[in-house]
């Protein structure tokens, strides 16, 4: 079965510093992956996705970055976080596009 | 545009029926979902519907119109742990197959 990963679970962060968020997918080949921010009461807000190693796509800009080195690993990334990013960040993964199933989640507060 | 509605709250009692409804105007239409997302964790897959007509999973069901852009999630026999969030999602056509997502609705459970 497929299981994905993410981590840390929970990261407090000070305005200006960098940030790397891991998500890792098993059991399963050539996934699509996304990174979703979920602010506090507000819906799902998609940042960027994946169709494969090195393909990324941006749909939000911002600050923020992503990247696929290998098959099953996404990484979101910033060189200097700000306020309002804040937030829920999930990752989540699909079989030729269709039903996206998520990770955990990572609760980042920027203070 | 792309547009996705559904009430902001509902509430309901213990053992009761409730039907969260979802419309949706999207420039394209590949399958409707509904997912259930429990407070401060992720989200977790609940339906697919693509073609019309009603999809039963045990308590839940969801039923889906083409025509009329509208669906909504049936929820029998009520329990407490359905307290949540349960968000529609739209995914649309194209190569991107994004999901479009609407805000959620916060379902209370009252005994």
């Amino acid at each position: 079965s497929q299981t994905i990963h993410q981590w840390p679970a929970t990261l407090v962060q000070p305005v200006g510093s960098p940030l790397s968020l891991e998500c890792t997918v098993e059991g399963t080949s050539n996934p699509n992956l996304y990174w979703y921010r979920q602010a506090a009461g507000r819906g799902l807000q998609l940042l960027f996705y994946s169709v494969g190693i090195g393909q990324i796509s941006s749909e939000v800009p911002q600050n923020l970055s992503a990247s696929r080195p290998q098959d099953r690993q996404f990484i979101l990334s910033s060189k200097k976080l700000l306020l309002s990013d804040s937030g829920f960040y999930l990752c989540a993964w699909s079989s030729s596009g269709e039903t996206q199933y998520f990770g955990p989640g990572t609760r980042l507060l920027v203070l | 545009g792309q547009n996705i509605d559904q009430p902001t709250e509902m509430t309901a009692t213990e053992g009761a029926i409730v039907q969260i409804n979802c419309t949706y105007q999207t420039s394209g239409f590949n399958g409707l979902f509904w997912y259930q997302q429990h407070a401060g964790e992720a989200p977790t897959f609940l339906s697919y519907n693509v073609l019309d007509g009603l999809e039963e999973k045990g308590r839940f069901s969801s039923f889906l119109s083409r025509s009329k852009g509208y669906s909504y999630l049936l929820l029998k026999e009520l329990q407490m742990k359905d307290s949540a969030s349960y968000l529609c999602a739209v995914l649309n056509a194209g190569n991107n197959r994004k999901l479009i997502w609407g805000l959620g609705t916060s379902l209370a459970v009252n005994p």
